[in-house]
């Protein structure tokens, strides 16, 4: 069972690139989630899903779009990167609904944008 | 003000010893409180739930949480160096499916 996988594991862009972080549950969860993780500011959310066909933006959404293709793959883009977009970033997903909370991460990705 | 705020540390507890990890959060409205831990370069995992005042235990782990204060703590006992890690609170206030996750306290057991 391979839980949350997300793809690439590290990508090095130059500014104004574009890219998509590929993320995949295979554990038929109904939410799906992207969050950044940077030095001292712990991790915020980015782009949420709350079930299949829906979005919202999070904490940080600028510069980001998200596409939730089914129920298994919600992606992350970038579509002109800048280097204030150097993070490792994390996909995860839950159950949904009163399990929201108890979030299942994949390995993250390490971005850096130069 | 940030929402939900731990002392970033590094911590650092002799092995065997008590680890206490506090945390602290500005929404009164809160309802749920967790604790993940992260060791460096992987993701984070759920270690432990809180959702009522008071003392919840499982094994080496007691997540505590006062409601009136806006405090929840972990504490760790007969700490072990595998116990090493950053722990990171998070607090969700209900009516979304959104978490709000703390900076995170560096947790060190000294051998």
């Amino acid at each position: 069972n391979a839980g949350v996988t997300q793809t690439p594991k590290f990508q090095v862009l130059k500014t104004g690139q574009s890219m998509t972080l590929q993320c995949a549950q295979d554990m038929n969860h109904n939410s799906m989630y992207w969050y950044r993780q940077d030095p001292g500011m712990g991790l915020r959310l980015i782009y949420y899903s709350a079930s299949e066909g829906t979005t919202d933006k999070g904490e940080v959404p600028n510069g980001y779009n998200v596409s939730r293709l089914n129920k298994r793959e919600f992606s992350l883009r970038l579509e002109s990167a800048a280097p204030s977009q150097t993070s490792v970033y994390f996909c995860a997903s839950s159950v949904g609904g009163v399990q929201a909370e108890k979030l299942f991460f994949g390995s993250g990705t390490q971005l850096s944008v130069l | 003000q940030k929402e939900v705020e731990q002392n970033s540390g590094p911590l650092s507890v002799p092995e065997g010893a008590i680890a206490s990890l506090n945390c602290t959060y500005s929404d009164r409205v809160s309802q749920s409180f967790f604790w993940y831990r992260q060791y460096s370069g992987k993701s984070p995992e759920l270690i432990m739930s809180i959702y009522s005042n008071g003392d919840k235990e499982d094994g080496r782990f007691t997540a505590q949480l006062n409601k009136a204060s806006q405090y929840v703590s972990l504490l760790i006992r007969d700490s072990q160096p595998s116990d090493s890690a950053t722990y990171l609170c998070a607090v969700n206030n209900g009516g979304n499916e959104k978490l709000t996750f703390g900076t995170g306290t560096r947790l060190t057991i000294i051998p």
